[in-house]
């Protein structure tokens, strides 16, 4: 059974633009979570898309949005770039909606995008 | 935001040893989970505790979720050279956003 998979893995861009990162989750899995890491935060939620509703969101700017579409694959936009938008992003994916009973998360290898 | 204080910030043991690390805060969580990161990876879920005073074991690991619901602890039993890497907690509020908090990790070196 494949993985979760996240493109691209590195993304170079300037400030003030914006950008879309990918994920396809594990065959099956209706629920796709985004996190930032870096290493001044750590790891931070930043949303859980769930058949196609956002669930949840944690504490980031309006800049930072995402979608999920009918396969269960999920995006996620950055608009405006800052500086501290570089961090690697990652996403997880699970069947059910997050943190059910018995209902593991699998994280995606992330993707790395630098701001400069 | 909210906050869990993870501890030690890095440890450098040898191999063999025990290690022991743990997640405080001031809020009450519903849920905790412990994660390991490896370099270019993902964090990859070792164990899960849903129950306050819940102890649960994944083969050498073992993990338990504090009866105050404001802590666990992660235990490593005879660590091994293949459990280098950094290890977070994480935590789930109980309020309605469902939202995972995750601790600032603690990196493990062992000296074979």
């Amino acid at each position: 059974k494949a993985g979760v998979t996240q493109t691209p893995r590195y993304l170079i861009k300037t400030r003030g633009q914006q950008v879309t990162l990918s994920c396809s989750p594990i065959s099956g899995h209706r629920s796709v979570s985004w996190y930032q890491q870096t290493p001044g935060q750590g790891l931070q939620f930043l949303f859980e898309y769930f058949s196609e509703t956002q669930r949840n969101k944690g504490n980031f700017p309006g800049r930072f949005s995402g979608r999920q579409f009918s396969n269960s694959r999920s995006e996620m936009n950055v608009s405006t770039l800052e500086l501290g938008d570089s961090a690697l992003y990652l996403c997880a994916s699970s069947f059910a909606a997050l943190l059910r009973i018995n209902n593991e998360q699998f994280f995606g290898p992330g993707t790395r995008l630098t701001v400069l | 935001g909210q906050q869990l204080n993870q501890s030690p910030q890095s440890m450098f043991i040898q191999e063999g040893e025990d290690v022991s690390m743990n997640c405080t805060s001031s809020s009450i969580f519903n849920t905790w989970l412990w994660y390991k990161q490896d370099p270019g990876e993902g964090p990859v879920l070792l164990i899960a505790l849903y129950k306050a005073g819940e102890l649960t074991s994944n083969g050498r690991l073992t993990a338990q979720f504090g009866i105050t619901r404001k802590d666990s602890f992660l235990n490593i039993s005879a660590s091994i050279p293949s459990d280098v890497g950094i290890y977070f907690c994480a935590g789930q509020l109980p309020q309605g956003a469902q939202k995972l908090v995750f601790g600032q990790g603690t990196r493990l070196t062992i000296n074979p």
